[in-house]
């Protein structure tokens, strides 16, 4: 299996940074997919990383580290709008999914 | 970005009864489109693969004869949960990736179908 790992739930404040870390144990992948998720409703895309390093887009930041096992996704200047879970994928074509970080952002 | 269209968003079966979950690609052609399942406060379980024009590819534990999957064209997969039971009520959410697009290209995601079986 592929064992990926993050952790459950975060909190933090409006305007503030937060940083949801997603550990994985895999052979071999082609990327990995980071998307968010408002309860109740389909995944939205945010970033996708296929080789080491840090991609960044707008407010959210995604990094990369395939000897390290080990990516995170990084929010700035976060917005109650934020509030809702964050998946991390493995990309073998199929995609594997975290459990989810449910992000609760507070005013 | 494209378009995936998935219907019903809800429904409410009686058990025993069987139910249908269209997932259509809007304005892109599909090879490919997987489905999955996800229970409250838990991740997207891959159910099975659908490839158009051939059998779908299950996952291990998912039964393919209560989990009817056909992909008859680039742009149409079909799920249907045959004999629902109450412990098949989910979200179900399928996805599909742009054929020719190769490895890295994002998979969009239907809106998901809420099924209760009472």
């Amino acid at each position: 299996g592929q064992n990926i790992d993050q952790p459950t739930e975060m909190t933090a404040t409006e305007g503030a940074i937060v940083q949801i870390n997603c550990t994985y144990q895999t052979s071999g992948f082609n990327g990995l997919f980071w998307y968010q998720q408002h309860a109740g409703e389909a995944p939205t895309f945010l970033s996708y990383n296929v080789l080491d390093g840090l991609e960044e887009k707008g407010r959210f930041s995604s990094f990369l580290s395939r000897s390290k096992g080990y990516s995170y996704l990084l929010l700035k200047e976060l917005q109650m709008k934020d509030s809702a879970s964050y998946l991390c994928a493995l990309n073998d074509y199929k995609l594997s999914f975290g459990a989810g970080t449910t992000v609760t952002v507070r005013a | 970005g494209a378009v995936v269209s998935q219907h019903p968003s809800r429904v409410i079966c009686k058990s025993g009864t069987s139910v249908k979950i269209e997932c259509r690609s809007l304005d892109f052609q599909a090879t490919t489109m997987f489905w999955y399942r996800q229970f409250p406060k838990q991740s997207l379980m891959l159910m099975a693969t659908s490839n158009e024009g051939s059998k779908a590819t299950y996952e291990q534990g998912v039964e393919k004869d209560k989990f009817l999957i056909n992909h008859a064209s680039l742009t149409l997969s079909t799920l249907t949960v045959t004999s629902a039971h109450p412990e098949d009520s989910s979200f179900y959410i399928c996805s599909a990736r742009v054929a020719q697009g190769g490895m890295n290209t994002e998979a969009f995601f239907g809106q998901g179908t809420r099924l209760t079986v009472v």
